[in-house]
C-alpha cells in the first residue's frame, strides 16, 4: 500500500529551528513536496524534491533520501506566523500526490 | 494569491442532496484537481481534468463527478450526499506534466 507518515504536532519557541520529518512508501517516486496550510486556508507550496540532498530556500530547507524513504522540512529563525500545518506529498507513478495527515506546527513566544 | 477561484466558500446541504462545486483556474493552466480534505488529515485525491477529460482518479464512487469546460474551469459535482461527505473540497490548477499545484482557498461542505 501507499503510506506518508509524520508527526502529528510539534512544538516550538519562536527564534529557534525545527525539524520535520517524513517517511513515504509509494508505488514508484516522482518527487516528494511539501505544503504550508494555515487554519480553513488553501495549501501553499513550499518545496519540491526530487534528487538526494538538501534544498536551500531562505528560512526553510527540504532534506530527501530516497534509498530510506525519507524527508525533512528544516524551519529556522521560527516566526509566530509559522504556525501551521506542514504536509508531505509524495508524487507516485502515475503522477499521483499521495498525502500525509500533515503535522501541525505550534510556536510559542 | 494563487490566481485559483473556489465557489461558493461555505455551503450547507442535508443528506440526499446534490451539490455542485465550481473552480476557476490560474491563467495559463490546463490541469484542474479536485481534492477532499477532512478536518486534521491530508488531502484525497478525487480526480484530474486535462483538456476537457478525466485524467486519473481516486478511490472515490461514482456519485462524485466532475467537469471541465474550454476556459480550463472545473465542476465537481456530488450526487447522494452522506454525512462522511463533510470536508473541505480543494481545488488545484497545474500545467500539465508540472507538478506544482496551485490551490484555491477551498468550499467548505458541511452535510447534516
Amino acid at each position: 500500500g501507499q503510506n506518508i507518515d509524520q508527526p502529528t504536532e510539534m512544538t516550538a519557541t519562536e527564534g529557534a529551528i525545527v525539524q520535520i520529518n517524513c517517511t513515504y512508501q509509494t508505488s514508484g517516486f516522482n518527487g516528494l513536496f511539501w505544503y504550508q496550510q494555515h487554519a480553513a486556508e488553501a495549501p501553499t507550496f513550499l518545496s519540491y524534491n526530487v534528487l538526494d540532498g538538501l534544498e536551500e530556500k531562505g528560512r526553510f530547507s527540504s532534506f530527501l533520501s530516497r534509498s530510506k524513504g525519507y524527508s525533512y522540512l528544516l524551519l529556522k529563525e521560527l516566526q509566530m506566523k509559522d504556525s501551521a500545518s506542514y504536509l508531505c506529498a509524495s508524487l507516485d507513478s502515475n503522477y499521483q500526490l499521495i498525502w500525509g495527515a500533515g503535522t501541525k506546527l505550534i510556536i510559542k513566544p | 494569491e494563487t490566481g485559483v477561484t473556489q465557489s461558493p466558500t461555505h455551503l450547507i446541504k442535508t443528506r440526499g442532496q446534490q451539490v455542485t462545486l465550481r473552480c476557476s483556474s490560474q491563467s495559463g493552466h490546463n490541469t484542474v484537481s479536485w481534492y477532499q480534505q477532512a478536518l486534521g488529515q491530508g488531502p484525497q485525491f478525487i480526480f484530474q481534468y486535462y483538456r476537457e477529460e478525466e485524467n486519473g482518479r481516486g478511490n472515490f464512487p461514482p456519485r462524485f463527478s466532475g467537469l471541465q469546460f474550454p476556459n480550463y474551469s472545473s465542476e465537481l459535482n456530488v450526487n447522494a450526499l452522506e454525512l462522511d461527505d463533510s470536508a473541505l473540497y480543494l481545488c488545484a490548477s497545474s500545467v500539465y506534466n508540472n507538478e506544482k499545484l496551485f490551490f484555491g482557498s477551498g468550499t467548505q461542505l458541511s452535510v447534516l
